[in-house]
């Protein structure tokens, strides 16, 4: 069964630290890998993806990823956090070669993000 | 680009009245659309998958006859839940596949709330 795992319910971190948070999976082949980010009562904002190539992924609002096949991780990661950056994010996976099934996303479970000033 | 809309932003009926929620990607086609459900501190739970000119397909335990999908269009899918009752209370997002076929582009939500 295709799975994504989030294993932090939330992350707390002080604003100009580090960021990482986490997310594991466990899908068929290579699938194509996404993070989002939700604020309260909105929909999903696009963060990154990843496809192919470099497993290093930069995406919006300075975040990026770091793919490891061998680990089947995609952990989303930022070097200095924002106050503005409290917010629940998700990992999504997307089989890759599912066309035929539509190309479904599995979502992991959220994790809080919360940047203390 | 790539924009999906939703209306209404947030609905409130009664119970055994039935809404409809509409989703529309503004700036281009969208042959397949997808509902989801998300509870209260919740992951999305995918309902259905709606093709244009088709039957939807729905997810195991999402009950058809309670969860109409309607794709007329290439920009347009609708989701009507009938008989509404307070606990299909929830958060409603869509999503419409974008030109290249492994990208989702979500709309902001529907608010549903049934008394």
């Amino acid at each position: 069964a295709q799975s994504v795992a989030q294993p932090e319910d939330q992350v707390n971190v002080a604003e100009g630290n580090p960021l990482t948070v986490k997310c594991t999976y466990s899908v068929s082949g290579n699938p194509y890998l996404f993070w989002y980010v939700q604020y309260p009562n909105r929909g999903l904002q696009f963060l990154l993806k990843y496809i192919t190539g470099d497993n290093l992924v930069k995406g919006s609002y300075g975040f990026e990823a770091e793919f490891n096949k061998s680990q089947t991780s995609f952990h989303l990661k930022k070097p200095s956090a924002l106050v503005s950056d409290s917010a629940l994010y998700f990992c999504a996976v997307s089989p890759r070669g599912s066309e035929y099934n539509f190309n479904k996303f599995y979502f992991g479970s959220g994790t809080k993000l919360n940047v203390k000033p | 680009g790539a924009v999906v809309s939703q209306h209404p932003s947030r609905v409130i009926c009664k119970s055994g009245t039935s809404v409809k929620i509409e989703c529309r990607s503004l700036d281009f086609q969208a042959t397949t659309m997808f509902w989801y459900r998300q509870f209260p501190k919740q992951s999305l739970m995918l309902m259905a998958t709606s093709n244009e000119g088709s039957k939807a397909t729905y997810e195991q335990g999402v009950e058809k006859d309670k969860f109409l999908i309607n794709h007329a269009s290439l920009t347009l899918s609708t989701l009507t839940v009938t008989s509404a009752h307070p606990e299909d209370s929830s958060f409603y997002i869509c999503s419409a596949r974008g030109r290249v076929s492994y990208e989702q582009y979500f709309g902001p939500g529907t608010r549903l709330t049934v008394t």
